[in-house]
């Protein structure tokens, strides 16, 4: 299998402007996590799906944030209008809970750079 | 509620010691324990895990971890540190009755080997 699989790996937008981040999690994972990871706060989970349907969204910031999971090999997490705050490295995880111990397999991440 | 506290940000050891990374839990149903390395520029990659096998886990590369219940840790260990050991270290836990997928990171520790 590839992988769970992230891009871009590397964004520099302006202030502003909207950037999509995309996952493509490992076939047959039905939980999906976008975590977001910066030097102040560490790992932060943002979001979580189970079989695309989305179980919590309690750590997404703000209004500004969005995430979706229109099918079992697709995600996205959306900002719209980014800022310098937001900057970070974003991560998608996947797992398969079914008889499994709820290990995560973790994309390389996205290295988000807001101006 | 679940947490996981991870004793020191940085450690630091010369190369072929002793390698003792600190962590403790709180679970309030039997836990499921990880241990995850990042090398820069890299996602999360799973070192070891504990689902209630065995309380001394082998994992990947030299390095090992053991439960125990009455201390609630879960720490890591290697006895011989290699340059390529220096990485960031989370301590993970999950709940294994409720089996939602969702882990608990703590903080992180950096591993800094000298020559």
């Amino acid at each position: 299998d590839a992988g769970v699989i992230q891009s871009p790996r590397h964004e520099v937008t302006e202030m502003g402007q909207e950037v999509t981040l995309r996952c493509k999690p490992i076939s047959g994972h039905d939980y999906l996590f976008w975590y977001r990871q910066t030097m102040m706060r560490g790992l932060e989970l943002l979001i979580y799906f189970n079989n695309n349907v989305p179980i919590d969204d309690s750590g997404m910031p703000e209004d500004r944030f969005s995430a979706k999971m229109p099918n079992a090999s697709f995600s996205t997490l959306k900002i719209q209008p980014s800022e310098p705050r937001d900057s970070a490295v974003y991560f998608c995880a996947s797992s398969f809970s079914s008889g499994s111990t709820g290990e995560l397999f973790f994309g390389e991440g996205s290295r988000l750079t807001v101006l | 509620a679940q947490s996981v506290t991870q004793l020191g940000s940085h450690v630091s050891v010369s190369e072929g010691a002793l390698v003792l990374l600190r962590c403790n839990y709180s679970s309030s149903v039997p836990p499921y324990l990880f241990w995850y390395v990042q090398y820069p520029n890299q996602g999360l990659q799973l070192l070891l895990k504990y689902t209630s096998a065995a309380t001394l886990v082998k994992g990947i590369n030299g390095f090992e971890a053991e439960f125990k219940k009455s201390e609630t840790s879960f720490h890591l260990t290697k006895p011989s540190a290699h340059m390529s050991d220096a990485a960031e270290y989370f301590c993970a836990v999950s709940g294994s009755s409720s089996n939602t997928g969702k882990l608990i990171f703590g903080q992180g520790t950096t591993l800094q080997v000298k020559p």
